[in-house]
C-alpha cells in the first residue's frame, strides 16, 4: 500500500494563478479531507468528503474548491492564488471519521504564493 | 466555542528525563480525543484514541490519559527519537470535523 500520496511536494505560484493539488489513497477509505498548516495556527480543515460525490466545507474553505468523483482521489483546486494561501497542505483519509478516528496523512505540499 | 489548548508549546528534555504534555479542552459533546505525532516535513502520524474519562492507552514510552477536561501524554525515559511535535485532536459527538490543538514541540537531547 502506498497509503496517502500527494503531488506536488513543492510549488511556487504567482498571485492570481490557479492550480490543483493532487491527493490519492489506496486504502478504500470513505472519508478524505484537506488541511492547511500554518505556524502558530495548528491544522485547519479546508474541505472534506464522506464518500464519492459528497463534499462539504470545513473551517477555512474560501478560495478553494474540491470534488470527489472516485473513492481514491480528492483534488484541491486553488482558484486564484493569494499570498495568504502560502502554507503547507495535508490530505488525510480514514475508513470512518466516527470509528477509530485514525486518520492517515499524506506527506504534504508546501505552497508559496508570491 | 470549542477550544483545544496544548501546553507547554515547547519542551526540552534530557534523554531519560520523563515528563508530561497537557491538552485541555472545552467542547460540547466529546466523541473522542486523539494524539498524533508529527516529525518535521512530514504529515501527522496517529498514536492513540481515547473515548471516555479514565481511559488510558500505552505505546512504548508513551502513555495517554483522559479526564473530563484534559488529556495528558506522558513520556517515560524519552529517547532522542521521541523528538517531534505532539498534536492533540478532538472530534465532537455531532459532525465529522476534527479540531486540532497547536501542538507541543518536544526535543530530547542525548
Amino acid at each position: 500500500n502506498a497509503g496517502v500520496t500527494q503531488t506536488p511536494k513543492f510549488q511556487v505560484l504567482k498571485t492570481g494563478q490557479s492550480m490543483t493539488l493532487q491527493c490519492a489513497q489506496d486504502m478504500n477509505h470513505e472519508y478524505m479531507s484537506w488541511y492547511r498548516q500554518d505556524p502558530g495556527m495548528g491544522l485547519r480543515l479546508i474541505h472534506y468528503s464522506v464518500g464519492a460525490g459528497i463534499t462539504d466545507q470545513g473551517e477555512v474553505p474560501n478560495g478553494y474548491n474540491v470534488s470527489r468523483s472516485t473513492t481514491e482521489d480528492f483534488p484541491l483546486r486553488l482558484l486564484s492564488a493569494a499570498p495568504s494561501q502560502t502554507s503547507v497542505y495535508f490530505c488525510a483519509s480514514s475508513y470512518s471519521i466516527g470509528g477509530s478516528g485514525e486518520q492517515y496523512f499524506g506527506p504534504g505540499t508546501r505552497l508559496t504564493v508570491t | 466555542e470549542d477550544q483545544v489548548t496544548q501546553s507547554p508549546e515547547a519542551l526540552r528534555l534530557q534523554e531519560g528525563e520523563s515528563s508530561s504534555l497537557n491538552c485541555s479542552y472545552t467542547v460540547s459533546g466529546l466523541r473522542g480525543l486523539f494524539w498524533y505525532r508529527q516529525d518535521p516535513g512530514k504529515g501527522p502520524e496517529f498514536l492513540f484514541t481515547l473515548y471516555s474519562a479514565g481511559e488510558e492507552k500505552e505505546k512504548e514510552r508513551l502513555k495517554a490519559t483522559l479526564t473530563k477536561k484534559e488529556s495528558f501524554l506522558h513520556i517515560t525515559a524519552p529517547k532522542p527519537e521521541d523528538s517531534a511535535t505532539y498534536l492533540c485532536v478532538l472530534i465532537k459527538a455531532a459532525g465529522n470535523k476534527l479540531t486540532f490543538g497547536g501542538g507541543t514541540r518536544v526535543l530530547v537531547k542525548p
